[in-house]
């Protein structure tokens, strides 16, 4: 089992580019998260999804959209990219939602 | 707002000593707590989870406690070695979300 896979892995872009950061796990879980660590700010919540066909704000939605593909994948969208959203994206499953949860390798992301 | 707090925020011992890590949270009314472990540059790695119902969760060197009513958790890691150096963050689960604290970076000297 591969677990959470994330791609890419590091990425740079320029203000107002726009990206789309992949998730997938193998693992049939219902719920999927993304969310952002930045020094000293800690990791915060930016979407999940409890289960296949629902998706719902975190603590720091503005600036992006997700998608829940399917039960394995699940991806973040920033529609035009700004220098704040530069971070380290992680995004994370678990079996249902208060569940263990499950990290991915994490994407490197910086807006110039 | 809950508002989880791990102190310290950095840690140094000599290899061999048993490291004890601190976890406080402010609203009691959570559905479990998690402790991860961070390497540079790396994903978080799930240790322990205990339920809200629990005291303690053991797994091999490690033991986490909760005590709920005072918001407050502790992970014990015994016989340090230096594959144990890494940041241990903790996070309560409350609703739909884990709270994650800042973390304590651990250094374990050979």
């Amino acid at each position: 089992n591969a677990g959470v896979t994330q791609t890419p892995k590091f990425q740079v872009l320029k203000t107002g580019q726009s990206m789309t950061l992949q998730c997938a796990q193998d693992m049939n879980h219902n719920s999927m998260y993304w969310y952002r660590q930045d020094p000293g700010m800690g990791l915060r919540l930016i979407y999940y999804s409890a289960s296949e066909g629902t998706t719902d704000k975190g603590e720091v939605p503005n600036g992006y959209n997700v998608s829940r593909l399917n039960k394995r994948e699940f991806s973040l969208r920033l529609e035009s990219a700004a220098p704040s959203q530069t971070s380290v994206y992680f995004c994370a499953s678990s079996l249902d939602y208060q569940e263990t949860q499950y990290f991915g390798p994490g994407t490197r992301l910086l807006v110039l | 707002k809950q508002e989880v707090t791990q102190i310290p925020a950095a840690l140094s011992v000599p290899e061999g000593e048993n490291l004890v890590l601190n976890c406080s949270f402010t609203d009691s009314a959570i559905y479990n707590l998690q402790w991860f472990r961070q390497d540079p540059g790396k994903g978080l790695t799930s240790l322990l989870l205990i339920q809200s119902s629990q005291r303690e969760q053991t797994s091999g060197r490690l033991n986490a406690s909760l005590d709920k009513s005072s918001g407050r958790s502790t992970l014990y890691i015994a016989a340090s070695q230096p594959g144990d150096s890494a940041t241990y963050l903790c996070a309560v689960h409350d609703d739909y979300k884990l709270s994650f604290g800042a973390g304590t970076t651990v250094t374990v000297r050979a």
